[in-house]
């Protein structure tokens, strides 16, 4: 594997699920990131982990829970969401404050 | 807030012409700026990153930084259809060890052939 992988690709999920989003950066990098894209909207960084540590938590409401166990993966856990967090769901990693590179996103709809 | 603008278009542009995409922003202090590009339904690829004033070029593409105007621009050269995406203009402030990187809404470019 090679880049920044996330799976799943796509996920269908009730109000009343937890899932689990996952993301592997294969590239060294020391920093991790969420971003949520909805349609028509700019791109919302949600979270941001450096060295497994959050440095950057953008106001997301809790139904949304990071995990970073180490500098190369990073999970989003989600449990009771709502229709409206149905997006695009990009994981992304950079080295320092270097450019971020994207995993291929993962595509939530809550039903 | 810190804010990145861009316009949305569409920006219809024909083959072979220059595709000229623009993007404003308000922190003064950013130091670092990006452009990608977003085919539907795929994620963000990067495709130029510049951090000085002036003018810098790789390939069919220019990325041009004005930090007094607050300013970035994308030229590509004889566009191809292939071009044809969603361009998203990217700026962070580079002092942080991790990047806090605000994107605008991008600008979507046609190429017609």
């Amino acid at each position: 594997e090679t880049g920044v992988t996330q799976t799943p690709r796509h996920l269908v999920m009730g109000m009343t699920n937890k899932k689990s989003l996952k993301c592997e950066q294969h590239l060294g990098h020391n920093a991790m990131y969420w971003y949520k894209q909805s349609a028509k909207k700019p791109l919302e960084l949600m979270f941001v982990y450096n060295f497994k540590e959050q440095t950057e938590n953008n106001s997301v409401p809790s139904r949304f829970s990071p995990e970073c166990p180490n500098s190369s993966h990073l999970f989003l856990h989600l449990h009771t969401l709502q229709p409206e967090d149905s997006a695009l769901y990009l994981c992304a990693s950079s080295q320092g404050a270097g450019e971020p590179f994207f995993g291929p996103g993962t595509r939530l709809t809550v039903l | 807030q810190k804010e990145v603008e861009q316009n949305s278009g569409p920006l219809s542009v024909p083959e072979g012409a220059i595709a000229s995409l623009n993007c404003t922003y308000s922190d003064r202090g950013s130091q670092s700026f990006f452009w990608y590009r977003q085919y539907s339904g795929k994620s963000p690829e990067l495709i130029m990153f510049i951090y000085s004033n002036g003018d810098k070029e790789d390939g069919r593409f220019t990325a041009q930084l004005n930090k007094a105007s607050q300013y970035v621009s994308l030229l590509i050269r004889d566009s191809q259809p292939s071009d044809s995406a969603t361009y998203l203009c990217a700026v962070n402030d580079g002092y942080s060890s991790a990047s806090k990187i605000i994107f605008g809404s991008g600008t979507r470019l046609s190429i017609r052939p």
